[in-house]
Order: C-alpha cells, then sequence, then structure tokens
C-alpha cells in the first residue's frame, strides 16, 4: 500500500493564480482532512470530508474548496492565490470508527506551496 | 475554543539523556489526546494516545499519560537517541458530530540529539 500520497510535491504561484493539490489515499479510509502548517503554529484544518460527496469547513477554510468526488481522492483548490497562503499542506485519512473511539490519522509527505 | 500549549522548542539533548516536552491543553468535554512525530521531509506520523483519563499511552521507549486533574499529557523517554530527532506535536481530538476527528495540534517541539 502506497497509503496517503499528496500531488505535487512543491509548487511555486504568483499572486492570483490557481491551483488543485490532490490527495488520494488507498486504505479505504471514509475520513479526509486537509491541513496547513506554519511556522510557530502547528497544523490547522482547512477543510475534511466524512465520506464521498460530502465536505466540510475546519479551522481555517477561507480561501479554499474542496471537493471528495471519489472516496479515494481528496482535492483542494486555490482559486486566487495569496501569499499568505504559503505553507505546506498536509493531507490525511482515518477510518469510520465506532462511537468516541477515533481513528488514527494517516499522513502523506506534505506539498509546500510558495506564493509570490 | 480548544487548544494545545507545547513547551517552547528547540530542544537539545545528548543521546541518553531523560526527555520531557511538557503539552497541557484546555478543552470541553473529554477529548483523546495524542503525540504525533515529524522526521525531515516527511509527514507526521502517531507516536502514542490516550483515549481516557488517566490512560498511558507508549511506543518506541516514549510514554505520556493524560491527566485530566492538570490537564496535560508530558511525553517522557528515559534515555533518548541520535535517531529521535524530529519534531514532536501535542494534539487533542475533537469529534464532529458525523464522526470525524478534528485534530488540534499544538505549534511543535523541535528536538535535536547530539552524539
Amino acid at each position: 500500500n502506497a497509503g496517503v500520497t499528496q500531488t505535487p510535491k512543491f509548487r511555486v504561484l504568483k499572486t492570483g493564480q490557481s491551483m488543485t493539490l490532490l490527495c488520494a489515499q488507498d486504505m479505504n479510509h471514509e475520513y479526509m482532512y486537509w491541513y496547513r502548517q506554519d511556522p510557530g503554529m502547528g497544523l490547522r484544518l482547512i477543510h475534511y470530508s466524512v465520506g464521498e460527496g460530502t465536505t466540510a469547513k475546519g479551522e481555517v477554510p477561507d480561501g479554499y474548496n474542496v471537493s471528495r468526488l471519489k472516496k479515494q481522492n481528496f482535492l483542494l483548490g486555490l482559486e486566487s492565490a495569496a501569499p499568505s497562503q504559503t505553507s505546506v499542506y498536509f493531507c490525511a485519512s482515518s477510518r469510520l470508527t465506532s462511537g468516541r473511539a477515533p481513528g488514527t490519522q494517516y499522513f502523506g509527505p506534505g506539498t509546500r506551496l510558495l506564493v509570490l | 475554543g480548544d487548544s494545545v500549549t507545547q513547551m517552547e522548542g528547540p530542544v537539545t539533548l545528548s543521546e541518553e539523556a531523560f526527555l520531557t516536552i511538557n503539552c497541557t491543553y484546555t478543552a470541553t468535554g473529554y477529548p483523546s489526546l495524542f503525540w504525533y512525530v515529524q522526521y525531515p521531509g516527511e509527514g507526521l506520523q502517531l507516536l502514542l494516545k490516550a483515549t481516557k483519563a488517566d490512560d498511558k499511552g507508549s511506543n518506541k521507549g516514549f510514554e505520556a499519560t493524560y491527566r485530566k486533574e492538570t490537564t496535560s499529557f508530558h511525553l517522557e523517554k528515559g534515555s533518548v537517541q541520535v535517531s529521535d530527532s524530529a519534531v514532536y506535536f501535542c494534539a487533542l481530538s475533537d469529534l464532529s458530530n458525523q464522526g470525524a476527528q478534528k485534530l488540534v495540534f499544538g505549534q511543535g517541539t523541535r528536538l535535536t540529539i547530539n552524539p
């Protein structure tokens, strides 16, 4: 199993350009998540999905859109990139669990994005 | 809202030293608590977790105990190795109403172990 993979690994954008980050998982997980990691701030949740065709906002959703058309893929879109979106983006997935027992989140290797 | 506070880094130790990285949290309800580790150039990996008060999580010689009375989840290891050099994140889990696990992370602590 490849686990969680992310494409691309690194990208440079100019302000106002758009792009899509792709996350794919081969573990048949129900839940998928997008985080951003900034120096001194840990990871913050952007959006998440509880299943194919459903998405929800996290802590810092502004400026981003997401789609989960297939269970194994979770796309993060930037319609008009801004320098404040320079960050490292991590995707994660976890399985469906019963009750309040949390499933382990498995993280991808990250995408480094620089917006000039 | 929920929050996690970790001790400021970076932390530099010699091999075989004792390690403690402090973590405290603020949460409503009864969150699960986690320590994640990030090695250079990689994504985060779950190191250990605890789901209720007084639980002790352990893995690879690392331990942390869920202390509800002090709202803490400090990470400890008795004898660190050079290979433990990484960034360590404390996190808590806030479940959404659909069961998704929304993690709230601390700011991370960079650990460097010198031979």
